[in-house]
């Protein structure tokens, strides 16, 4: 059974860097074809996708948002890590893990966490 | 990156009744197209990919079609559970994109 869970702080402020982590369980990030990414959806409105990791460390990331993102895994600890630089109040949104089902199709979703970026 | 445009933006029906949801986008994705409903405080659910293959455990009530442009999502019989929001997604180049969504609200 895949379960994903995002952690992270529910509130950061202006120009902060969020770090956001997902631990999952039921799949590795090792085995070939596996991929593990972020999509992000503000407060009634559509999905945004953010990031991809790779098993084999390939990283992919949004082209508007690629300048302030950096998804990093560690096997050993079924964990992927999302950083985004200088937050704004626009970045506030709920944050979803995702397991790479096929090409760029998303199959298990976290259950979201919150963040909010305010002063 | 491909836009993908969802209608109509809200579909007021009954039980019972059928559901036909669009998406169209700005350029072929081939048949690399997806579909997720969204529950309110709830993470979005995969439905339907490349097109038209149900996910796991998704009811047969649930269809896909369409290729190239445009696709089509339809619910043969609107259950009470079936009232949502419905996302399409390309997974056909990176990024992928999603639509802005369709709500499924009882009449």
């Amino acid at each position: 059974q895949i379960t994903l869970k995002e952690s992270g702080p529910t509130l950061v402020k202006p120009t902060q860097t969020l770090t956001l982590t997902c631990t999952f369980s039921g799949f590795s990030l090792s085995t070939r074809g596996v991929g593990v990414g972020w999509v992000r959806q503000p407060p009634g409105k559509a999905l945004e996708w953010l990031a991809l990791i790779y098993w084999d460390d390939d990283k992919r990331y949004s082209p508007s948002l690629k300048n302030r993102l950096t998804i990093t895994k560690d096997t050993s600890k079924n964990q992927v890590v999302l950083t985004m630089t200088n937050m704004d109040p626009v970045d506030t949104a709920t944050y979803y893990c995702v397991h790479r089902k096929t090409s760029l199709t998303f199959d298990y979703w976290g259950q979201g966490t919150l963040v909010a970026v305010s002063s | 990156e491909i836009v993908l445009t969802q209608s109509p933006a809200t579909l007021s029906l009954s039980p019972g009744e059928r559901a036909t949801l669009s998406c169209r986008a700005s350029q072929s994705v081939s048949s690399y197209l997806a579909w997720y409903q969204q529950k309110p405080g709830q993470a979005p659910r995969l439905l339907i990919y490349d097109a038209s293959n149900r996910a796991t455990g998704i009811p047969a009530r649930f269809s896909g079609s369409g290729s190239g442009t445009d696709f089509t999502l339809t619910i043969s019989s609107l259950q009470p559970e079936d009232f949502a929001v419905y996302f399409c997604q390309q997974s056909y180049s990176t990024p992928p994109t999603f639509g802005q969504g369709t709500k499924v609200e009882i009449k």
